[in-house]
């Protein structure tokens, strides 16, 4: 099945800092979606790209969906505290069946103040 | 508007006993996902309810695991017998349905299953 790496795995960044992560796939995806999950919570989306060479801002985030639709980006600006958490990187392909959604494998960011 | 409700929030059991996962989506939503996080991992999909229907089941280990969402509304996902690889944490979510297809799934808080 499809496998979408993240990197970094971890980081631990000072608060204001700019703070930058991606996600790379072997397959192409149609949708590529940026989730946050706190702690004993499910994930939150924060930002949805739908096609290739997309940019797209919430706030301080800025993500952008790769003109290959193998790889995606996620900008943070000026961080701060409550930004810690874990970031999932998912990509969607559209089947007969319904939106498959694929999770990355993470990136825990730490944020000190 | 609700979110999405599971329970019970944790489980402890050891291996080889059952367990039962409750899940009641967002009132309107005809789409539901049942995904299992291993710790360190990303969430991974189980299983994909269209109302009633099963749309997506390739990921479900059959042997052990089942669910069902009898009336389109809630599911409940069950593991019998239960082995230490299980232990993980159940996300239920849920989309509407759309004609031009949703992407966001809303997300539970999950129920933390540990098998001791």
């Amino acid at each position: 099945g499809q496998q979408l790496n993240q990197s970094p795995q971890s980081m631990f960044i000072q608060e204001g800092e700019d703070v930058s992560m991606n996600c790379t796939s072997s397959s192409i995806f149609n949708t590529w979606l940026w989730y946050k999950q706190d702690p004993g919570e499910g994930p939150v989306l924060l930002i949805a790209l739908y096609k290739a060479g997309e940019l797209t801002s919430n706030g301080r985030l800025t993500a952008q969906f790769g003109i290959t639709r193998k790889d995606s980006f996620l900008n943070i600006s000026a961080s701060i505290p409550s930004d810690v958490g874990i970031y999932f990187c998912a990509g969607i392909i559209l089947t007969g069946g319904g939106n498959k959604l694929t999770f990355g494998t993470g990136t825990q960011l730490k944020v000190e103040l | 508007e609700a979110g999405v409700a599971q329970s019970p929030r944790y489980k402890i059991i050891e291996k080889r006993q059952s367990v039962a996962f409750w899940c009641n989506p967002i009132s309107g939503h005809a789409t539901l996902y049942w995904y299992q996080q291993i710790l360190g991992q990303g969430p991974k999909l189980l299983i994909q309810f269209q109302n009633n229907g099963v749309v997506d089941d390739s990921q479900l280990p059959k042997d052990r695991f089942s669910a069902e969402r009898l009336k389109g509304v809630d599911s409940t996902l069950k593991i019998q017998p239960a082995k230490l690889e299980d232990s993980a944490v159940y996300l239920c979510a849920s989309t509407p349905l759309t004609a031009g297809g949703l992407y966001e799934q809303f997300f539970g808080p999950g129920t933390r299953l540990t098998v001791l």
